[in-house]
């Protein structure tokens, strides 16, 4: 049974803090990794994908990816009151064109 | 500005009565999810398509769920009859042509269905 974990928080940082998210996952072929923001009401939109080792930024979020470790996180510099929401992580492997996802970490950003 | 669509986007219906769910993929995508979001279950996914043929629907109750595509514009989520179990939102999702390694997928604002 192929896994993604997240620890459901909620996790609170100050503003202008660095949010750290992680994500841990069980497929160790896997391949493709994303993070998605859900905010409250909301339908889940794709802000980070990485598909190779290493750290990828993109404004001010980076994703960083260790397969070794089955392990991917997303880090939030700069926290504003706007990034507060859930992210979820999604993990894909060669087998399938299936997204597994975690059930997703609450981020609150407090001002 | 390209986006995926569903219709409608509430939907309250009594139980036993049947329920359609529709949706429209992003132009030129050629991956089409549906998926079912609860509080306790998070994202859960019912079905999928790859153009237009049904891969994978061992996430779907059979005998009450149906998930087709009529064509490339439209998939439709069918569930007959509705029991209060089903009380979730609904997401389609669509990805675009790419090797396997680049699944990224887009979601539509999804259905909120309330069974009574």
């Amino acid at each position: 049974q192929k896994e993604v974990e997240q620890n459901s928080g909620p996790l609170s940082v100050p503003e202008g803090a660095i949010a750290s998210l992680n994500c841990t996952y069980s497929d160790r072929v896997s391949q493709s990794f994303f993070w998605y923001r859900q905010y409250s009401g909301k339908s889940p939109e794709l802000i980070m994908s990485i598909y190779s080792n290493g750290d990828k930024e993109d404004g001010r979020f980076t994703a960083q990816l260790n397969k070794a470790s089955q392990y991917v996180s997303l880090l939030i510099r700069d926290s504003q009151p706007s990034d507060s929401a859930t992210y979820l992580c999604a993990v894909t492997s060669p087998r399938d064109d299936k997204i597994i996802f975690g059930k997703g970490t609450r981020l609150h950003i407090l001002p | 500005d390209a986006r995926v669509t569903q219709t409608p986007r509430d939907k309250v219906t009594e139980m036993g009565q049947e329920v359609t769910m529709r949706c429209q993929p992003i132009l030129g995508h050629n991956t089409v999810f549906w998926y079912r979001q609860t509080m306790m279950q998070g994202l859960e996914l019912l079905a999928y398509f790859r153009n237009r043929a049904p891969l994978d629907d061992s996430g779907m109750p059979k005998d009450r769920f149906s998930a087709e595509m009529p064509d490339a514009t439209l998939a439709t989520l069918k569930i007959q009859p509705s029991e209060p179990r089903d009380s979730a939102v609904y997401f389609c999702a669509s990805g675009p042509d790419r090797p396997y390694s680049y699944n990224e997928q887009f979601f539509g604002p999804g259905t909120r269905l309330t069974v009574l």
